[in-house]
């Protein structure tokens, strides 16, 4: 596609249970993160593959959270046991690496509602 | 990375340049400045980035201080649909992962 495609672009959900979030970034884009932004607030980094190397892990704020990519393709953010905290739009975004200059592409978020 | 500080609200009339500043006194030799925004309900988009000097592209202009320590993003000719939080990053190159998105600056483009 043109552009970094989340879905659902909502989803509500009921504390305690499981949440699959999904990105397709952009064709031939190796590196993938994922965000979160909760309401009123700036970025928050969570996740970020880069090829096929050992993701960085870093802003996972808890064992709760994973995710996974399969070479250079879609994502999957999992949330377990959701928790009203966990409320906010998670943003997913993709860029080239290398040496040219490349910025990062945002998609239009997922807002998780955790009730 | 180093963090920037950038004022929590701005207005600007339409029609006027919107010149949105941004200090980052921490900055470090191989970091660069990053501009993004957030128009309500969507994901950030790039602006503009540089290094040392002053870039301009379709979107925008980044005026960076001689010392780095502060840069200023140029809007030349505001309109409504720039209404938007306005972020200044600073960073490595291709650091995306380390990205730190403070609260940035509200920009209000009033008719």
């Amino acid at each position: 596609g043109a552009g970094v495609s989340q879905s659902p672009s909502n989803k509500v959900t009921e504390k305690g249970k499981d949440v699959e979030l999904r990105c397709d970034p952009i064709s031939g884009h190796t590196a993938l993160y994922w965000y979160r932004q909760r309401l009123g607030q700036g970025l928050e980094f969570l996740i970020y593959f880069q090829g096929n190397s050992a993701p960085d892990k870093s802003g996972l704020p808890s064992d709760r959270f994973s995710a996974e990519r399969t070479g250079e393709s879609v994502s999957t953010l999992t949330i377990q046991r959701t928790q009203q905290e966990d409320s906010a739009v998670y943003l997913c975004a993709s860029s080239f690496t290398g040496e040219a200059d490349t910025e990062a592409f945002f998609g239009q978020g997922t807002r998780l509602t955790v009730v | 990375d180093a963090k920037t500080t950038q004022p929590p609200s701005m207005d600007c009339a339409e029609g006027r340049a919107a010149n949105l500043p941004c200090n980052h006194s921490t900055i470090s030799g191989n970091e660069y400045v990053y501009w993004y925004r957030q128009i309500h309900s969507q994901g950030p988009q790039y602006i503009i980035h540089g290094l040392k000097n002053n870039e301009t592209n379709e979107m925008a202009s980044l005026i960076i201080t001689e010392d780095r320590k502060s840069s200023t993003l140029i809007l030349p000719h505001a309109t409504l649909r720039d209404t938007a939080v306005y972020y200044c990053i600073v960073s490595r190159k291709y650091n995306f992962n380390k990205f730190y998105f403070g609260s940035g600056t509200k920009l209000n483009v009033k008719p």
